[in-house]
């Protein structure tokens, strides 16, 4: 069973507009929360994270929400540029430093 | 910085043959990964190592050996190879500082079984 899930392969939005990239996690025993973006043909790299004690983080055009009654989380990418075109992993850090990832979700902004 | 670096980017195998994938870092971190991306999956964990001389199962460990005789390499050696190991491998290190423990991945090694 999956325990982080991202429901949306993909998505797609106007330049300018608002992102909105969803995730679902169940194991709630571990409470620190990243998200990766991913390029074609590279790795992926780190691009925000959170940890339980707080509820948001804010780096530049990107926030990342955490709702722990609701174990979701959620990356807002505002505004949207072109270059953002790419694959969003969100991931939770479970024991030992590892991280278990969701599914990914394309996402294309459109000029 | 290099970073980390995984060689060879791309290998086709039949099936039935070996080889090894070799990561290497450059930032002494204590903690590496290999992982595996397949279409619809995400990137699933195959084996990990917390230091020098240590390796560990991750959640896809079958058909795979690791090793890491020096902290900056880490190993994967597929002894006899599947069309199921057909994927994008890769490699990444962390720090063991919990909150900083980002983990930097390298570009990845597309291998085929067929």
């Amino acid at each position: 069973d999956q325990q982080v899930k991202q429901n949306s392969p993909s998505l797609s939005v106007q330049e300018g507009r608002i992102s909105i990239l969803n995730c679902d996690y169940t194991n709630s025993m571990f409470d620190y929360f990243l998200w990766y973006k991913k390029y074609p043909a590279e790795g992926p790299t780190f691009l925000i994270s959170i940890s339980s004690i707080k509820d948001k983080n804010e780096d530049g055009r990107f926030t990342v929400f955490l709702n722990k009654s609701a174990k979701h989380l959620s990356l807002h990418i505002v505004p949207s540029q072109p270059g953002d075109s790419a694959v969003y992993f969100c991931a939770q850090e479970t024991s030992g430093s590892r991280l278990t990832f969701g599914e990914g979700t394309q996402l294309t902004v459109n000029p | 910085n290099a970073g980390v670096t995984q060689t060879p980017k791309f290998r086709v195998l039949k099936t039935g043959q070996s080889m090894t994938l070799l990561c290497a870092q450059d930032m002494n971190h204590e903690y590496m990964y290999w992982y595996r991306q397949d279409p619809g999956m995400g990137l699933r964990l195959i084996h990990y190592s917390v230091g020098e001389g240590t390796t560990a199962k991750g959640e896809v460990p079958d058909g795979y050996n690791v090793s890491r005789l020096k902290k900056q390499n880490f190993l994967l050696g597929l002894e006899s190879a599947a069309p199921s190991q057909t994927s994008v491998y890769f490699c990444a290190s962390s720090t063991r500082d919990r909150g900083t423990d980002t983990q930097y991945f390298g570009p990845g090694t597309r291998l085929t079984v067929l």
